[in-house]
């Protein structure tokens, strides 16, 4: 069975940094590509980044581009989102997911991990 | 960017009525199209994938029609365990993205 748990949020000040961490098990990691989502606290979801089953290809929303680093380590069966120069607008509970099928980078998303909250504030 | 247009946004129910929910892509994503239940405090839950494709445990109550850019969920007897907020999603390219969701209530 799928299981994704994510860890690694807190309280932050603006421009600070943070670095979230998805663990997950129940299913080959290798093959997999992997998704960040964001929501914020009473909003809805948005696309944070992506990164690909090999890790060969990551992709960033325009608001975290050139802020946000997505990383994975295989042997590890880790997933990362290193964040920099937090911003109040990035405070909300950021979820893991991995899409339907293996070896596709488009897909629908599923086995969602159970968030870890990031508050920016001073 | 594809906007994803969910409506209503909120609505009010009983047990047992029949529930429907619609989403509008700004262009064409073909069935790229999945649903989601979240309630409050918990992840989303994958409902529907491939615009009809009933995830596994997902009661048949729940269905999906649509392609391209109308699509629907439908609950046809609204149960206790149903009232939540649903979202339907894009998965065509990137980046992914979400409707603003429909929050069912109870009557």
């Amino acid at each position: 069975q799928v299981q994704l748990v994510e860890s690694g949020g807190g309280v932050v000040q603006p421009g600070r940094s943070l670095r979230l961490s998805c663990s997950a098990s129940g299913f080959t990691f290798s093959s997999y590509t992997m998704h960040w989502v964001r929501q914020a606290p009473g909003k809805g979801l948005e696309w944070v980044s992506s990164i690909s089953y090999d890790g060969s290809n990551k992709n960033y929303a325009d608001s975290v581009k050139g802020r946000f680093t997505t990383s994975r380590d295989i042997p590890k069966n880790t997933l990362f989102l290193q964040m920099n120069s937090l911003r109040t607008a990035d405070t909300a509970v950021y979820y893991c997911a991995r899409v339907g099928r293996s070896l596709r980078n488009f897909d629908w998303l599923m086995g969602w991990g159970q968030g870890t909250l990031v508050t920016v504030s001073s | 960017d594809i906007q994803m247009t969910q409506s209503p946004s909120s609505l009010s129910a009983s047990v047992g009525d029949r529930v429907t929910i619609t989403c509008q892509a700004s262009q064409d994503v073909s069935n790229h199209l999945s649903w989601y239940q979240q309630k409050p405090g918990k992840a989303p839950k994958l409902l529907i994938y491939a615009a009809s494709d009933l995830d596994t445990g997902v009661p048949s109550r729940f269905s999906g029609s649509g392609s391209g850019t109308h699509f629907s969920l439908t609950i046809s007897s609204l149960q206790p365990e149903d009232f939540a907020t649903y979202f339907c999603h894009h998965y065509d390219n990137l980046p992914l993205t979400f409707g603003g969701g429909t929050k069912v209530e109870t009557k």
